[in-house]
């Protein structure tokens, strides 16, 4: 079964930092494009940034709200990529989802459920 | 950054009618185009891409068209399951990000 499992997610409060964790099953995880994605409450969907494979150099890519705070990483051995954010801010607030899709098209054709991230004091 | 811009809002329509959903690039990208659908507290699905191709076991009465700037999504013959928001998002290569509408929300009339 093709599946992504987020965790890592939680209360934390403005300024802090948080790291999250995207566990791959059932797909050829190192050859995929990996994504985050996020979602505030009753809001659309805000991609958040993107790492490549090996093949292409583990490039990354972020949104302007989150470069020079959020980084994307990947470990193929463990089938999981991460997203680590700091500097907080409450507009962070928001569910995260984790998906993957083809290496070269920026389409994401699995997702995971989601985690939650409150940032608040 | 490439604006999407998605419409109506939110479209009302029968069980067993056709819907039609339109989505707006602020800039060309191609068929780099994108749908999802997603249902309340679930992760959005893949439907559609590269504008008109459907996804991995997507029924075939969601079809998707355009390119360039302007795009649809139909769904010939709506289910109660139909019944969603739906997204759509550019790839287009390069810059990111990968920009996505603000939605459309499916609602039963």
């Amino acid at each position: 079964e093709v599946q992504l499992v987020e965790s890592g997610g939680g209360l934390v409060q403005p300024g802090g930092s948080l790291k999250l964790s995207c566990a791959a099953s059932g797909f050829t995880f190192s050859g995929s494009a990996m994504h985050w994605v996020r979602q505030a409450s009753g809001k659309g969907l805000e991609w958040v940034g993107r790492i490549r494979s090996k093949a292409n150099s583990y490039a990354t890519a972020y949104a302007a709200s989150v470069k020079g705070r959020f980084t994307i990483s990947r470990d193929d051995s463990k089938n999981t990529a991460y997203l680590q954010m700091n500097s907080l801010k409450t507009e962070d607030t928001a569910v995260y989802y984790c998906a993957g899709g083809p290496p070269v098209y920026y389409y994401m054709d699995v997702w995971g459920k989601g985690t939650t991230v409150t940032v608040s004091s | 950054e490439i604006v999407m811009t998605q419409s109506p809002a939110t479209l009302s329509v029968s069980p067993g009618e056709r819907a039609t959903l339109s989505c707006r690039a602020s800039q060309s990208v191609s068929s780099n185009l994108a749908w999802y659908q997603q249902k309340p507290g679930q992760a959005p699905r893949l439907l559609i891409y590269g504008a008109s191709t459907r996804a991995t076991g997507i029924p075939a009465r969601f079809s998707g068209s355009g390119s360039g700037t302007e795009f649809t999504l139909t769904i010939s013959s709506l289910q109660s399951e139909d019944f969603a928001v739906y997204y759509c998002q550019q790839y287009n290569n390069w810059p990111p990000p990968y920009t996505f509408g603000q939605g459309t929300k499916l609602e039963i009339k």
